[in-house]
């Protein structure tokens, strides 16, 4: 099974940070990794695809980039509505897996 | 809109079973593959199986193969899970989320149901 680690799992930012938060895969998986964001007791929203493919209706200030086993979720100036978990998943191979999560609440 | 719900969690006594549902809204729900995801209290997210849009594919985690089935009601809008034997690292919210293409990620998902289980 592909292991995705996520760093850091907790993250302090304020208004207006630049935020990057980074998915790291024991095994090359190309550019097959998506993004998620998370609110308590809401779905799960997609906001990245292919590593950098932005879902349609995500803001820009969401960039996704990497390829291989290194990737990051950047958040250019983050917004009130941004504080939540986020994170990645790869699609690289079966089984599907996922990174631990990355909270991101108010400094 | 796209709107999925699921059903069916609760409390459950150790080896019983459970069927968990979720019911699609807002698309064409014959037109895409469906997944089921679950998350432990205190855990991260774990991919449990998927459906392809025919029905015709169905692959599982290594944890629930053989007591895990997946299927699909495409009359009714429907994805089941069905749970045999349940054991307590099954206790979990249990999602469902709509394949974005047959790609394997997902575009939307539901809010979850809670199954615990426990004597």
């Amino acid at each position: 099974d592909i292991q995705m680690t996520q760093s850091p799992s907790t993250l302090s930012a304020s208004v207006g940070d630049r935020v990057t938060i980074t998915c790291r895969a024991s095994q090359s998986i190309s550019t097959w990794l998506a993004w998620y964001q998370r609110k308590p007791g809401k779905a799960p929203n997609l906001l990245i695809y292919k590593a950098s493919s932005l879902e349609s209706g995500v803001p820009s200030r969401f960039r996704g980039s990497g390829s291989g086993t290194e990737f990051t979720l950047t958040i250019s100036s983050l917004q009130p509505d941004d504080f939540a978990t986020y994170f990645c998943q790869q699609y690289n191979s079966f089984p599907l897996t996922f990174g631990g999560g990355t909270k991101v609440d108010i400094k | 809109q796209v709107q999925l719900e699921e059903s069916g969690g609760g409390v459950v006594q150790p080896g019983r079973s459970l069927r968990l549902s979720c019911t699609a809204s807002g698309f064409t729900f014959s037109d895409y593959t469906m997944h089921w995801v679950r998350q432990a209290p205190g855990k991260g997210l774990e991919w449990v199986a998927v459906i392809s849009y025919d029905g015709s594919d169905k692959q599982y985690a290594d944890s629930v193969k053989g007591r895990f089935t997946i299927s699909r009601d495409d009359s009714k809008n429907t994805l089941d899970l069905q749970i045999s034997s349940l054991r307590g690292e099954d206790t979990a919210m249990y999602f469902c989320a709509r394949d974005w293409g047959q790609v394997w990620f997902f575009d939307y998902w539901g809010q979850g149901t809670l199954v615990t289980v426990s004597s």
